[in-house]
């Protein structure tokens, strides 16, 4: 069993729906929780980044955290077009070098 | 653009012949890490830098691969006798404080 478990894909949803991505993990020494955003054929792109449980809001995307369930989730409101891409879930221990461990990443399509 | 740079961003090579990567982070940043993914994978850690020192490596990074940042600026990749399983997405990401940021990547094609 992979640390990190992403919700296989592809998702194709129409434009202006609320997107539900979500990651389960297995390691609880986890302490940071990332959600990047991946065109095709170039690197991931920073989102999100949360410590510990809670949650964070950044325009239309909201990043939820539960530890006790070991469940991290990624809302996008008013979904758009461009916001077609891969999402990968990405979890990290505690201390700043350590490295960073992802998801398979779902792709998502959003329609116009 | 995160402000990390990777050349070439695409090589072809023959089976058996050597390559060689290079990254230049962002230039405040002192962590550096060399990612590879491969088609419908998320990356996977390769080995990684705090200035010119190598801290980490991962067993995916066998005997043929290597890694240097020499006086803790840019960092090269080279893998030796190229197989065609090195066929992928190598990624290097730079990170100053939590939050690494990474560069569009070199794909590799071995034929």
């Amino acid at each position: 069993q992979k640390e990190v478990e992403q919700d296989p894909g592809p998702l194709s949803v129409p434009e202006g729906a609320i997107v539900s991505l979500n990651c389960t993990y297995s390691n609880s020494a986890f302490q940071y929780f990332m959600w990047y955003r991946q065109y095709s054929r170039k690197g991931p792109e920073l989102l999100m980044y949360t410590y510990s449980s809670g949650n964070k809001e950044d325009g239309r995307f909201t990043a939820q955290v539960d530890k006790s369930s070991k469940y991290i989730s990624l809302f996008i409101r008013d979904s758009q077009p461009s916001d077609s891409a891969t999402y990968l879930c990405a979890m990290k221990k505690t201390g700043a070098n350590s490295k960073l461990t992802f998801g398979k990443g779902i792709t998502l399509s959003v329609r116009p | 653009d995160t402000g990390v740079s990777q050349d070439p961003r695409h090589k072809i090579t023959k089976r058996g012949q050597n390559v060689t990567f290079r990254c230049d982070p962002i230039s405040e940043h002192n962590r550096l890490y060399w990612y590879r993914q491969t088609l419908g994978q998320g990356p996977e850690f390769l080995t990684y830098f705090q200035n010119e020192a190598q801290l980490e490596k991962s067993r995916l990074l066998s005997d043929r691969f290597s890694a240097e940042r020499p006086k803790g600026s840019f960092s090269t990749l080279e893998i030796q006798r190229t197989e065609q399983g090195d066929s992928a997405m190598y990624l290097c990401a730079s990170a100053r404080e939590y939050e690494q940021f990474f560069g569009p990547g070199t794909r590799l094609t071995v034929l």
